[in-house]
């Protein structure tokens, strides 16, 4: 069965350090994988998509995504953090194509400091 | 990008009684929405998927009857929580897919059963 292993549930970084969001998957067939934001009191928004291209995703808001087969890893970084970027994160995977159905991790709770 | 909505953004019933959740998208046609639900601090879950004029395919361990979905059209799905208990208080999200396009999140409800 396909899974989604976030490491870390609340991240905290200080203003313009590296932000740096774990996520490891599970899938016996080549998935696409996904970063979704979500602010308070709203949807979740698409940061990024991998889907069996380029490794190596760009995002919107400077956001950026390595996926890595060998270790069943998609890590989301991103060079300097910003406090509008404080909010939650959710990796996820599709196992089965483009058709919607998304599993998701537990969620990563990114805390930006002054 | 798309916008998805739900109505209410939060509501309160009292044991027993059903409760209806409208998503719609508001400026495209969804052939697929989904339904998810979010606990505390937890991650999404999938609980259905619904195509237009469709019968809702639900996950497993979802109880159908409990949970009723309507997909009356590509821009409205309705979540009736039937006989509700106070353990069905959760954090209900849906999405709204393009066919072989991006899927888009509504904001959520929060449903409290006292």
């Amino acid at each position: 069965a396909q899974s989604v292993t976030q490491l870390g549930s609340h991240v905290s970084v200080s203003e313009g350090a590296l932000v740096l969001l774990r996520c490891n998957y599970s899938s016996s067939v080549p998935p696409y994988l996904f970063w979704y934001v979500q602010y308070p009191n709203q949807g979740l928004q698409l940061l990024l998509k991998y889907t069996s291209a380029a490794t190596l995703v760009k995002g919107i808001n400077g956001f950026e995504a390595e996926f890595k087969k060998s270790e069943t890893s998609f890590h989301l970084t991103k060079p300097s953090a910003h406090m509008s970027d404080a909010a939650e994160y959710f990796c996820a995977v599709s196992p089965s194509g483009n058709t919607g159905k998304l599993i998701f991790g537990q969620g990563t709770t990114l805390q930006v400091k002054p | 990008g798309a916008v998805v909505s739900q109505h209410p953004s939060w509501v309160i019933c009292k044991s027993g009684t059903s409760v209806k959740i409208e998503c719609r998208s508001l400026d495209f046609q969804a052939t697929t929405m989904f339904w998810y639900r979010q606990f505390p601090k937890q991650s999404l879950m999938l609980m259905a998927t619904s195509n237009e004029g469709s019968k809702a395919t639900y996950e497993q361990g979802v109880e159908k009857d409990k949970f009723l979905i309507n997909h009356a059209s590509l821009t409205l799905s309705t979540l009736t929580v039937t006989s509700a208990h106070p353990e069905d208080s959760s954090f209900y999200i849906c999405s709204g897919k393009l066919a072989g396009g991006e899927q888009y999140f509504g904001p959520g409800t929060r449903l409290t059963v006292t």
